[in-house]
């Protein structure tokens, strides 16, 4: 499978435990996104990569939230001292930046399957 | 205000039945329009997308965009039960690394 692919994919933790997620995009993808998504919610956007350089992070990424891409290729997400409201799914997205075309052309975002975190 | 507000539904059609979903969106930056599927427990995945405002069509989906209203409308005819998932209307710039803004998402039964 050449998708984006996302480790774990449910996570149960107690709060106040620290937490890592993993995201592989497609591979030659340069941009590298997370969001949230909450129950009967759309996702929303956490912060964007291209390359190893984040270059937006949401207001929503406090400050015991963070995001790493070593290298450019796979990215981790990880929270610290977990609370019940952290509870969503983490989602990650891929895309490769159009290069010429027209503007009219809109770079696709390909989606993983998620991880799942429940905190207790 | 969301900068893309959708009715989350849910919404129960028959099979064979012309189902429109809607969005309306509120920063005029926006250029690209996007419709997302989402399976329960998967990621959404593409169906299509418009630049600016004007209809676009694939299949048994028809895609429209006025951006003078900010309105964002999705038609989907012959519905079949397969259809039947979560539809995530979306919006982006041409900066920011197409940063998204995704509606709530409105969840569609079709019923064989």
């Amino acid at each position: 499978d050449t998708g984006v692919s996302q480790n774990p994919r449910h996570k149960i933790t107690k709060r106040g435990q620290n937490v890592t997620f993993r995201c592989d995009p497609i591979s030659e993808h340069n941009r590298l996104y997370w969001y949230r998504q909450t129950l009967g919610q759309g996702p929303e956007f956490l912060t964007y990569f291209q390359n190893e350089a984040q270059l937006e992070k949401s207001r929503l990424l406090s400050d015991r939230f963070s995001a790493e891409r070593p290298k450019g290729s796979f990215s981790t997400l990880e929270i610290q001292r977990t609370e019940q409201g952290d509870s969503a799914m983490y989602l990650c997205a891929s895309s490769h930046p159009r290069t010429g075309g027209p503007s009219s052309s809109y770079n696709e975002q390909f989606f993983g399957p998620g991880t799942r975190l429940t905190v207790l | 205000q969301k900068e893309v507000e959708q009715d989350p539904g849910p919404l129960s059609v028959p099979e064979g039945a012309i189902v429109s979903l809607n969005c309306t969106y509120s920063n005029s930056a926006f250029q690209y329009f996007m419709w997302y599927r989402q399976y329960s427990r998967k990621g959404p995945e593409l169906l299509m997308y418009t630049y600016s405002s004007g209809n676009k069509e694939d299949g048994r989906f028809t895609a429209q965009v006025d951006k003078s209203s900010k309105y964002i409308s999705l038609f989907i005819r012959d519905s079949q039960p397969s259809d039947s998932a979560t539809y995530l209307c979306a919006s982006s710039g041409n900066t920011g690394g197409f940063k998204t803004i995704f509606g709530a998402g409105t969840r569609l039964f079709v019923k064989a």
